[in-house]
C-alpha cells in the first residue's frame, strides 16, 4: 500500500515567520511530487510541483525534493495570516493516473 | 474563462436514494476524476476516466457509478449502496496522460452531500 505522510498539525506560526511543512512517502520509484493548499470549505489549489531533487522556488514558497530519504518539505517565507489552509502533499508513483496519493494534509495557522 | 463546474454545490439526500453529481469541464483536458473528502482525511479516489468511454475505479469506488459519454462531463452517482455517502466530493482534471503536467490537477469547487 503506497503511503503518503503528514503531520496533522495545527502547526501554529507568528506572522512573517517561515513554515515548513513536511511529507514522506513509501513508494521509492514515486516520480512526482505536488503541493495543493485547501482553504476550509474549499477546493485544493496547486501551488508547488517539485519532480527533481533539490529545492524549486516561486516567490514566498520553496518546495524541497529528497529522493534518497523520500522526503519533500514546503517552505513559506515571511508567513502571512492569509496562508492559514490546510497543506496537501501529492506523489505521483507512474503509470495510471490512479497512482497519484495524497496525504491527509497539515493545516497552518499564520497568528498575526 | 476555463474550469470545472460542480453541481449541486450542496445536496441533502434520504437513505436509500441515489444521487448524481454532476462535473463539467471547458478545459479540453482529457483526463477526469472524482474523489471524496472526510473530515481530517485526504482526498481518496473514487473513479477516473483517462479517454471517453472509458473509466477506472479507484480505493473507494464500492457504492459508486460513473459515466464517460462526453469528454467535457464525468458525472458520478452515489447509490444507496454506499454505506456513508456523507462528505465532500470533488471533480478534478488533468491534460493528456503521459504528457507533460500530466498529474496536474485542477479541481472543481465541490459538492457537499449530507445524507439525512
Amino acid at each position: 500500500q503506497k503511503e503518503v505522510e503528514q503531520n496533522s498539525g495545527p502547526l501554529s506560526v507568528p506572522e512573517g515567520a517561515i513554515a515548513s511543512l513536511n511529507c514522506t512517502y513509501s513508494d521509492r520509484v514515486s516520480q512526482s511530487f505536488f503541493w495543493y493548499r485547501q482553504y476550509s470549505g474549499k477546493s485544493p489549489e496547486l501551488i508547488m510541483s517539485i519532480y527533481s531533487n533539490g529545492d524549486k522556488e516561486d516567490g514566498r514558497f520553496t518546495a524541497q525534493l529528497n529522493k534518497a530519504s523520500q522526503y519533500v518539505s514546503l517552505l513559506i517565507r515571511d508567513s502571512q495570516p492569509s496562508d492559514s489552509a490546510t497543506y496537501l502533499c501529492a506523489v505521483y508513483s507512474g503509470g495510471s493516473q490512479g497512482n497519484l496519493i495524497f496525504g491527509k494534509g497539515t493545516k497552518l495557522s499564520v497568528k498575526p | 474563462d476555463g474550469g470545472i463546474t460542480q453541481s449541486p454545490k450542496y445536496l441533502f439526500r434520504k437513505e436509500g436514494q441515489n444521487v448524481t453529481l454532476s462535473c463539467e469541464q471547458n478545459l479540453n483536458h482529457d483526463a477526469m476524476y472524482w474523489y471524496r473528502q472526510d473530515p481530517g482525511q485526504g482526498l481518496r479516489l473514487i473513479y477516473y476516466s483517462q479517454i471517453v468511454n472509458d473509466f477506472q475505479k479507484g480505493d473507494i469506488a464500492e457504492g459508486y457509478s460513473v459515466s464517460r459519454e462526453k469528454k467535457e462531463s464525468f458525472p458520478l452517482t452515489v447509490t444507496s449502496a454506499q454505506k456513508n455517502p456523507t462528505a465532500f466530493y470533488l471533480c478534478a482534471s488533468s491534460i493528456r496522460t503521459g504528457a507533460s503536467g500530466a498529474n496536474v490537477l485542477t479541481f472543481g469547487a465541490g459538492s457537499r452531500l449530507t445524507v439525512l
